[in-house]
């Protein structure tokens, strides 16, 4: 296990709905990362934070939203969810400007 | 911008076999990270290996070995003795090594190959 650990597992929401998931970090990890993948699919990059602050972000568009905790804990937040965000979403930690990054296990999210 | 390329949708060995799982990357930066995850159905993925783009050797963990060659841009990872619990989804994926720069964390992944193993 790698000690990132994502919640919740499963989730299913209805479109137009706002939903939140959560990610904690392995010990000592000051950077996560979030990742969309949907099913069959590579993961794609969202953003990622570093010191409460996004460092960096992908193709997504600014109803996808996120948090870091001075604990370096993470959450990211959709607003008016789509169908097509229905996705596995990965998070994952990392030390900052260093060579490994560990993921959770994800959380399924399913718009209907 | 990054591209990674895997062009094997799908993979069948025999239990105890090697495989070779093909990966070709395209970047513009000078120094780069290059990764192999293993994703099983549970969804996770799990850390394989790491090449980095300075490093002469072919780096090695365990049963598994990146074929690292440069000039082609290709990282083939290496599964020796293939046992049944390899079965999953292998993502190839790289990063950006701008020091300081907001594309160093982000992971470009390419489509995935699914190995199966055959008793």
């Amino acid at each position: 296990e790698t000690g990132v650990t994502q919640s919740p597992t499963h989730l299913i929401k209805t479109r137009g709905q706002q939903v939140t998931l959560r990610c904690s970090s392995q010990s000592g990890h000051n950077t996560v990362s979030w990742y969309q993948q949907a099913l069959g699919q590579g993961p794609q990059f969202i953003f990622q934070y570093y010191r409460e602050e996004e460092n960096g972000r992908g193709n997504f568009p600014p109803r996808f939203s996120g948090l870091q905790f001075p604990n370096y804990s993470s959450e990211l937040n959709v607003n008016a969810l789509e169908l097509d965000d229905s996705a596995l979403y990965l998070c994952a930690s990392s030390l900052y400007q260093t060579t490994e990054a560990f993921f959770g296990q994800g959380t399924r999210l399913t718009v209907v | 911008a990054q591209k990674i390329t895997q062009t094997q949708p799908g993979m069948f060995v025999q239990e105890k076999e090697a495989v070779t799982l093909d990966c070709t990357y395209d970047t513009s930066d000078q120094s780069y990270g290059l990764f192999w995850y293993k994703q099983p159905s549970s969804g996770e993925m799990i850390f394989l290996i790491y090449q980095g783009s300075y490093d002469e050797q072919n780096a090695t963990e365990g049963r598994y070995s990146l074929n690292f060659q440069k000039a082609r841009k290709s990282a083939n990872l290496v599964i020796s003795a293939s046992q049944l619990g390899d079965s999953a989804m292998y993502f190839c994926a790289m990063r950006g090594a701008h020091a300081g720069g907001t594309s160093y964390g982000k992971l470009t992944f390419g489509q995935g190959t699914i190995l199966t193993v055959h008793p």
